[in-house]
């Protein structure tokens, strides 16, 4: 049962261009939402986050959107550069007792920035 | 310099074999997880702890056991290992539920194959 869902694997930009990576989620109980950026041989790295009671977070480059009556996110980065090139995953944890301090992840997408 | 430290980076067992992986933090957060990432795969959560004598399972917690004796430090114990065990093992930290404004933190993961 996956509770938080990537649904696409790979995605590849130009340089400057805008990248939009997305995620669905099933459990309505998740209440915040979090992305991060994973190079390889390294642990995943925070980028950004945005609670439940906001429809948009935004820090530098990055924004994330929340739809949720749709239960999807998005990650906006603009505009994308090569250093941008890594795994994106997104995460999200939720209050109830059944999830209470698990933090579920994505299956994570490679963003790909071209020169 | 203060975060996540697992020990250790590289280890190879034979089938049936036991070992101790090893996590410790140092920024006095209650939250602690392990996560275990297959190739081309998210991270899938194998054990949590919300604080010191608190544990509970994740997502893939078979073949695994957890404890939680310190603040800092969380082991992940592997009994008889299998070759469906081979993987990279991930520890994070959080002071809360959410991450707040810095997220979670990972440490650098620990690459373990068994053969």
């Amino acid at each position: 049962d996956q509770q938080v869902k990537q649904n696409s694997p790979s995605l590849s930009v130009q340089e400057g261009r805008i990248s939009i990576l997305n995620c669905d989620y099933t459990n309505s109980m998740f209440d915040y939402f979090l992305w991060y950026k994973k190079y390889p041989a390294e642990g995943p790295t925070f980028l950004i986050s945005i609670s439940s009671i906001k429809d948009k977070n935004e820090d530098g480059r990055f924004t994330v959107f929340l739809n949720k009556s749709a239960k999807h996110l998005s990650l906006h980065i603009v505009p994308s550069q090569p250093g941008d090139s890594a795994v994106y995953f997104c995460a999200a944890t939720g209050g109830g007792s059944s999830n209470t301090g698990k933090l579920i992840f994505g299956q994570g997408t490679t963003l790909q920035v071209k020169p | 310099n203060a975060g996540v430290t697992q020990t250790p980076k590289f280890r190879i067992l034979k089938i049936g074999q036991s070992m101790t992986l090893q996590c410790a933090q140092d920024m006095n957060h209650n939250y602690m997880y392990w996560y275990r990432q297959d190739p081309g795969m998210g991270l899938k959560l194998i054990y949590y702890s919300v604080g010191a004598g608190i544990t509970d399972k994740g997502e893939v917690p078979n073949g695994y056991n957890v404890s939680r004796s310190t603040t800092e430090d969380f082991p992940l114990r592997l009994e008889l290992a299998a070759p469906s065990q081979t993987s990279v093992y991930f520890c994070a930290s959080s002071y809360t539920r959410t991450g707040g404004s810095y997220g979670y933190t990972f440490g650098s993961g620990t690459r373990l194959t068994v053969v």
